[in-house]
């Protein structure tokens, strides 16, 4: 079990630039999710994939969001148009079926210039 | 939708000594489960303690313990001994039971200082 990797750890970007990020899961968990943490606030939920299939999207996932999971192993982030307001900890979390609980990685914090 | 309230923001506790984080949520549903997630500076999210809705019996992991009053809808956590190490944002957070339902919904979090 080596956890759950999230790449890059910290990424600073101009505002209007796409950034991407990568989370790659504990490797028996089926289950992804993405979060979204601002300072001195708790994690927010962003979207949720069993597998392959993104089974739930939150509507704090604007258009300029969008997350994939091919072959259902690691997952990807990416934001359009970047804007100021979406500075904050973006944290990927994995876990297996059933009422197993979630398990995070550090976190990739986004800097808007 | 659910909601989940952490009223205090920071709490302080001298080391060895106890403290207790409050939380309350709000839910209809009536099988769920309760989290305790601790947040060291820079550190990732790890899992504290976790309570299915449907025990009675209050959950206990070494030094932590939570006080689970379902009517009220409560659910504190108890930090027994406390070490320097346990300085941290700690969030309760919670996940409904319904086959759907897996993401966590947070509460705003509790950073706890420990003086030595």
């Amino acid at each position: 079990d080596t956890g759950v990797s999230q790449n890059p750890r910290h990424k600073i970007t101009k505002r209007g630039q796409n950034v991407t990020f990568r989370c790659d899961p504990i490797s028996e968990h089926n289950r992804l999710y993405w979060y979204r943490q601002t300072l001195g606030q708790g994690p927010e939920f962003l979207t949720y994939f069993q597998n392959e299939a993104q089974l739930e999207k939150s509507r704090l996932l604007s258009d300029r969001f969008s997350a994939e999971r091919p072959k259902g192993s690691f997952s990807t982030l990416e934001i359009q148009r970047t804007e100021q307001g979406d500075s904050a900890m973006y944290l990927c979390a994995s876990s297996r079926g059933g009422a197993q609980p979630q398990h995070f990685g550090d976190g990739t914090r986004l800097s808007i210039l | 939708a659910q909601t989940v309230t952490q009223s205090q923001p920071e709490m302080s506790v001298q080391e060895a000594e106890t403290v207790t984080l409050s939380c309350t949520y709000d839910t209809s549903e009536s099988d769920y489960y309760l989290f305790w997630y601790k947040q060291p500076p820079s550190r990732q999210m790890i899992l504290v303690i976790r309570q299915e809705a449907y025990k009675q019996q209050n959950a206990t992991e070494n030094r932590f313990s939570v006080n689970f009053q379902k009517a009220a809808k409560s659910f504190s956590l108890k930090i027994s001994d406390s070490q320097l190490g346990d300085a941290a944002m700690y969030f309760c957070a919670y996940r409904s039971a319904q086959a759907a339902g897996n993401k966590l919904t947070f509460g705003g979090g509790t950073r706890v200082l420990v003086k030595p």
